[in-house]
């Protein structure tokens, strides 16, 4: 069965305190895995795609990268702005478009 | 730049009652998606469209209804509301399959629906 599970649920950060979020998955077949960020109240705002093992992506502060197993969202430098809940959702070969999500990481940054 | 819209944005049923929600895009994309969001579970699919015309079932798909009669809009439609339907629903749409962006989804802001 296709799963993603991320780590941790809540994180809790001070400004300027790097850290990663985790997103481990298992997939009949990676077509690709994406990140979005939700802030409260509204709906998911994409965010990164990676299709293959080695891949990395930045923007900003954030910097996704994907191995066969997981992809981190590495944070730098974090700022009270990035606050949010960060989703992982991957798409399987064979599916019509469809994304397996993950329950999500609760970012909290603190000036 | 409308996006992806949702309406109501907000509703109160009693079990029983029926309602629709509505989502409409703006971005003439083939692809059109129902998720419910609830504390703990993360974003499940219900039904999708791959395009005008067509749907198809998701996750967890009982007790809703769909239509996509026209291609910016999908409908998704409560018959007989339980308290289980509680929750926060967004649709979403995206490009054609077989480029190398369906994933990249376009979320409406959501609506909460609470079932007494």
């Amino acid at each position: 069965e296709d799963q993603v599970t991320q780590s941790p649920e809540a994180l809790r950060l001070q400004e300027g305190e790097s850290s990663s979020l985790n997103c481990s998955y298992t997939v009949s077949g990676l077509r690709g895995l994406f990140w979005y960020r939700q802030d409260p109240g509204k709906g998911p705002e994409f965010l990164f795609t990676l299709y293959s093992a080695g891949e990395e992506k930045e923007k900003e502060r954030l910097k996704a990268t994907l191995t066969k197993k997981e992809s981190f969202l590495h944070i730098t430098a974090p700022k009270p702005e990035d606050s949010a809940t960060y989703l992982c959702a991957v798409q399987a070969s064979g599916s019509q478009g469809n994304l397996i999500f993950g329950k999500g990481t609760k970012l909290s940054v603190k000036p | 730049n409308a996006g992806v819209t949702q309406t109501p944005k907000f509703r109160v049923l009693k079990t029983g009652q029926s309602m629709t929600l509505l989502c409409a895009q703006d971005m003439n994309h083939e692809y059109m998606y129902w998720y419910r969001q609830d504390p703990g579970m993360g974003l499940r699919l219900i039904h999708y469209s791959v395009g005008e015309g067509t749907t198809a079932k998701g996750e967890v798909p009982d007790g809703y209804n769909v239509s996509r009669l026209k291609k910016q809009n999908f409908l998704l439609g409560l018959e007989s509301a339980a308290p289980s339907q509680t929750s926060v629903y967004f649709c979403a749409s995206s490009l054609r399959q077989g480029g190398s962006r369906t994933g990249e989804l376009f979320f409406g802001e959501g609506s909460r629906l609470t079932v007494l």
